[in-house]
Formats: structure tokens, sequence, C-alpha cells
């Protein structure tokens, strides 16, 4: 079974700060992974995917992730925070062949100025 | 291009009443989604559609029905609301067969059952 944890309910950096978003997975078969961006009271955005091409991922708003098979690791990070990047934050790891994805509990990002 | 489209945006619904949840997507999809969202919870599947005509059960699909009307149109029915069914429910649509490209939402129902 999938599974996705992601460490910290609530980050808080200053504007230019640098962002890091934890991500860990579980998965028995290489996954898909994401990144998704919810802003308040809106739906879920896509950010950037990891499909088994490159392991540094780059995703719209200067945010990439690295993809480390050793660490079962797919951290988010931007060098340098924007006030518009205040929002909650997903981690997904998706059925690779399949059609479901399961998504961690997600992070809410604090961007103070 | 509007995407996925939901609707209602808000709904308040007495313990016991029944109600649709729709939800239509322009992008050819084949692939259909009911996610439910709660604090501190990520978003969890409630059922899925793979292809039209097909419906599967999720994470939690208790409480809950769905119909695949067409390519287009995937809804969720709550037969009998329970106020643990309050949560914002999200449509999300895919391309069949694969996840290479993400999903994309709705922009979410806001349920309250009193």
């Amino acid at each position: 079974a999938q599974s996705v944890t992601q460490l910290g309910s609530h980050v808080s950096v200053s504007e230019g700060a640098l962002v890091l978003l934890r991500c860990n997975y579980s998965s028995s078969v290489p996954p898909y992974l994401f990144w998704y961006v919810q802003y308040p009271n809106q739906g879920l955005q896509l950010l950037l995917k990891y499909t088994s091409a490159a392991t540094l991922v780059k995703g719209i708003n200067g945010f990439e992730a690295e993809f480390k098979k050793s660490e079962t690791s797919f951290h988010l990070t931007k060098p340098s925070a924007h006030m518009s990047d205040a929002a909650e934050y997903f981690c997904a790891v998706g059925e690779r062949g399949g059609f479901k994805t399961i998504f961690g509990a997600g992070t809410r990002l604090f961007v103070k100025a | 291009n509007a995407g996925v489209t939901q609707t209602p945006k808000f709904q308040v619904l007495k313990t016991g009443q029944s109600m649709t949840l729709q939800c239509a997507q322009d992008m050819n999809h084949n692939s259909m989604y009911w996610y439910r969202q709660d604090p501190g919870m990520g978003l969890r599947l409630i059922y899925y559609s793979a292809s039209e005509g097909t419906t599967d059960k999720g994470e939690v699909p208790n409480g809950y029905n769905v119909s695949r009307l067409n390519k287009r149109e995937f809804s969720l029915r709550l037969e009998s609301a329970a106020p643990s069914q309050t949560s914002v429910y999200f449509c999300a649509s895919s391309e069949a067969g694969t996840l290479t490209y993400g999903y994309t939402f709705g922009s979410g129902t806001r349920l309250t059952v009193v």
C-alpha cells in the first residue's frame, strides 16, 4: 500500500528565506509523486510532478523538488519565499499504471514580512 | 476553458436529508474522482470512475453513492446526510490509465450537516 507523510503541519518562514517542505512516501513500486498547492477557498493546483525522468523537478512559481529513492523523500523547496506563497501544500503519491492518488495531510506555509 | 466545475459551492443540510453534488469537466478526461477534505487529514478518496461506465470505491465510500452520467459528468449522492459528512468535497479529473499529468481539481463544495 502507498502512503505519504508530510513532516510539519505548519511551517513559518520570513519573506526572502528558503522554503523547505518535507515529504516522505511509501510505495512498493516506483511511484508517481506530486506536489499540489491550495490557496484559501480554492481547489488544489498542480505545482510539479515526478514521473521517472529527471530526479530534480522544477515546477511553477520557482518551486522545485528532488526525488531521492534511497531516502524515499520528495521534499519541496524554493530559494526565496514571497508573501504570495502563503498557502497549504500537499504531497501526493500515485499508482503507476493505476488511477488513485494518495494525499498527505498537508503543510500550511506562513510567510512573515 | 472551464476545467472542472462543481455545483453547488455551499450547502447546508439537516441530518437525514439527501442531496447530489454535481461535477462536470470539459477536458475530455476519462477518469474522474471525488475526494473529501477534512482538517489535518488531507484529501481522502471517496469514489472514482476510471472510465465512462465504471465506478469504484475509494478509502471512505460509506454513506455515498456515485453516478458517471457520461464522459463529462460524475455526481456524488448523499442519501441520508450525517454530521460526520460535514466536509469540503472536491471533484477531480485526469487522463485515463496514467497519472503523469496529475489531477485537475474543481473549486470544491463546502457542505455542512446540522
